[in-house]
């Protein structure tokens, strides 16, 4: 079983549309949980940052985490053109070199 | 700043050749790492450092060489390329002062070894 699981896709969806991307993980080490946008031949950027379990809100993305099922999704309120890209989920420990794990990543478009 | 750069953009390699691939960050960040990313497979790390000097393994460090002998730059190094090592390499930096240990990507390298 791959540490982190994550469909990559792709998907699909219209504009203004409610989006739920997954990841799944086996490390019951993991303590801190990122989400990550990739637009097409750039790099990743950091999106949402989550610590432990809970929900993390900043204006349309959601951030939840469930560490009793090893769960994280991330939310996207009325999805826009520009949101078209790469999301990749990314977690670690709580070691001191901060190393992440990353997902495949989910090819997300949001048609016009 | 600059944040974190590389070079260069792009590359052909033919099999069995040798290249380093430059990575510089100009935010005086002590972590840098090294990833390659291949289609639909996310990021995998190949290097990673705690500081100039300081370098290790990640998860798939085969076929390549790093040294950090100063903060700034973190060269990557392919000896006798091979078909397999085609792929997009990303650098990234971050530091332990940072709220979210969020790490910084360059734009990374596309390699490819015919």
């Amino acid at each position: 079983q791959k540490e982190v699981e994550q469909d990559p896709g792709p998907l699909s969806v219209p504009e203004g549309a409610i989006v739920s991307l997954n990841c799944t993980y086996s490390n019951s080490a993991f303590q801190y949980f990122m989400w990550y946008r990739q637009y097409s031949r750039k790099g990743p950027e950091l999106l949402m940052y989550t610590y432990s379990s809970g929900n993390k809100e900043d204006g349309r993305f959601t951030a939840q985490v469930d560490k009793s099922s090893k769960y994280i999704s991330l939310f996207i309120r009325d999805s826009q053109p520009s949101d078209s890209a790469t999301y990749l989920c990314a977690m670690r420990t709580g070691g001191s070199n901060y190393k992440l794990t990353f997902g495949k990543g989910t090819l997300l478009t949001v048609n016009p | 700043n600059a944040g974190v750069t590389q070079t260069p953009k792009f590359r052909i390699l033919k099999i069995g050749q040798s290249m380093t691939l430059q990575c510089a960050q100009d935010m005086n960040h002590n972590y840098m790492y090294w990833y390659r990313q291949d289609p639909g497979m996310g990021l995998k790390l190949i290097y990673y450092s705690v500081g100039a000097g300081i370098t290790d393994k990640g998860e798939v460090p085969n076929g390549y060489n790093v040294s950090r002998s100063t903060t700034e730059d973190f060269p990557l190094r392919l000896e006798l390329a091979a078909p397999s090592q085609t792929s997009v390499y990303f650098c990234a930096s971050t530091n332990a002062g940072l709220a979210n240990y969020e790490q910084y990507f360059g734009p990374g390298t596309r390699l490819t070894v015919t």
